[in-house]
């Protein structure tokens, strides 16, 4: 089955601890992305990456790291600098360069600091 | 500060109605427009994209785009219980973007 697998799909953080979100994607996609998703508000994007090894800020990096090492794998690292974590954390993936910009999601994961 | 408005409901209309989600955007260069479906707890799916002026249908979902206007809707025909959800607008600068904004979304509710 092609699709974006998220994991895992419960996270507890305690105080001053950085934890890793994990995105795998195999449907061959150049670009990948995270998002947070506050209750009520609408997706505010983290990072993106449109290609391996690189990866720039979105409006909301602070307290947040990603690498692009591999074109499959995009993990979000959420640092004990990000002071207000509770979330629900989306990441998706597009074709890139030369295809649509149509963005498709994994299926999330829901961070909660203890 | 780009900016893509949507009306936070809850939308309210009876099972066979016709529903209509409403979406407007501040960047006059948007280019590509999306409609997200969100059930409660889950990611958001897409449901319908539309890149120029009009209309475009696919089965009981229309969505409509007025670029002088920058506004972009949403109708859903024959309204089922099972499109209760948040319906979520997208807005891309230009096609091949990577910086995709999204509306805050629209409650639905589909009484049986």
């Amino acid at each position: 089955d092609g699709g974006i697998t998220q994991s895992p799909k419960y996270l507890f953080r305690k105080e001053g601890q950085n934890v890793t979100l994990s995105c795998e994607q195999n449907l061959n996609h150049d670009a990948m992305y995270w998002y947070r998703q506050d209750p009520g508000q609408g997706l505010r994007l983290i990072y993106y990456s449109q290609i391996v090894n690189d990866f720039q800020k979105g409006d909301i990096a602070e307290g947040y790291s990603v690498s692009r090492e591999k074109k499959e794998s995009f993990p979000l690292t959420v640092t004990s600098a990000q002071k207000n974590p509770t979330a629900f954390y989306l990441c998706a993936s597009s074709p890139g360069t030369g295809g649509t910009d149509t963005q498709y999601f994994g299926p999330g994961t829901r961070l909660t600091v203890l | 500060q780009k900016e893509v408005e949507q009306n936070s409901g809850p939308l309210s209309v009876p099972e066979g109605a016709i529903a209509s989600l409403n979406c407007t955007y501040s960047d006059r260069v948007s280019q590509s427009f999306f409609w997200y479906r969100q059930y409660s707890g889950k990611s958001p799916e897409l449901i319908m994209s539309i890149y120029s002026n009009g209309d475009k249908e696919d089965g009981r979902f229309t969505a409509q785009l007025n670029k002088a206007s920058q506004y972009v809707s949403l109708l859903i025909r024959d309204s089922q219980p099972s499109d209760s959800a948040t319906y979520l607008c997208a807005v891309t600068p230009n096609t091949g973007g990577f910086k995709t904004i999204f509306g805050a979304g629209t409650r639905l509710f589909v009484k049986a």
